[in-house]
């Protein structure tokens, strides 16, 4: 059973649609982080958010911490061929961080 | 900085060989972690260091894993013998224990 669970687990949408991904537990986190991983390459981190309720944006990626600090989500507005990959979610709290599986995403032209 | 170095990337045995991955980490981190990547299972911590030292290997699989960080300049990841459930792609990152983790491109394993 996987501390972190992210939905959906494949996603394949056309360019220019609009897209919600999700990571959830029954922890409560002190932190939670996004990695994008790119075939053949390690995962990089995309956002770092700290405190229940925060959303941050990057360009067309919003992330948004849950209020209880248990879950988070990512919209991608208008996504491109360039945002595929696997989208790793990663949950700290006190002196240990977990990954939930992922989503991969594929974007077609 | 280079950023994270791994070797080899790609690495093809039969089952009951010996396999080392190593790791050449970025300077100025404490902590150093290896993963284990797979479909089924996601990435998974086998074991991390601090300041060289090895702090929690309860993610290690079995006895077959063992792992070394003789300085902070190099790590190994040792499989002795290894099995076909042993493929997986091995990723090494430095970091943080709840913060920023610097991840290398990885060592896909395949063990026959």
């Amino acid at each position: 059973t996987q501390l972190l669970e992210q939905s959906p687990q494949f996603l394949s949408i056309q360019e220019g649609e609009n897209l919600t991904v999700y990571c959830n537990s029954s922890s409560v986190f002190s932190s939670l982080q996004w990695y994008r991983q790119e075939p053949g390459e390690g995962p990089v981190l995309l956002v770092t958010v700290v405190t229940g309720g925060e959303v941050k944006k990057l360009k067309r990626l919003t992330f948004q911490f849950g209020d209880a600090r248990k879950d988070s989500s990512l919209h991608i507005t208008a996504a491109q061929p360039g945002d595929t990959g696997l989208y790793l979610c990663a949950g700290a709290k006190e002196n240990d961080m977990r990954f939930g599986a992922g989503t991969r995403l594929t974007v077609k032209p | 900085d280079a950023g994270v170095i791994q070797s080899p990337r790609h690495e093809v045995t039969e089952m009951g060989q010996e396999v080392t991955l190593r790791c050449k980490p970025i300077s100025g981190h404490d902590y150093l972690f290896w993963y284990r990547q797979t479909m089924m299972r996601g990435l998974e911590l086998l074991i991390y260091f601090n300041n060289n030292v090895p702090i929690d290997d309860s993610g290690m699989p079995e006895d077959r894993f063992s792992a070394k960080m003789p300085n902070a300049s190099f790590s190994t990841l040792k499989i002795q013998p290894s099995e076909p459930r042993d493929s997986a792609v091995y990723f090494c990152a430095v970091g943080g224990l709840a913060d920023t983790q610097y991840f290398g491109p990885g060592t896909r394993l395949t063990v026959l």
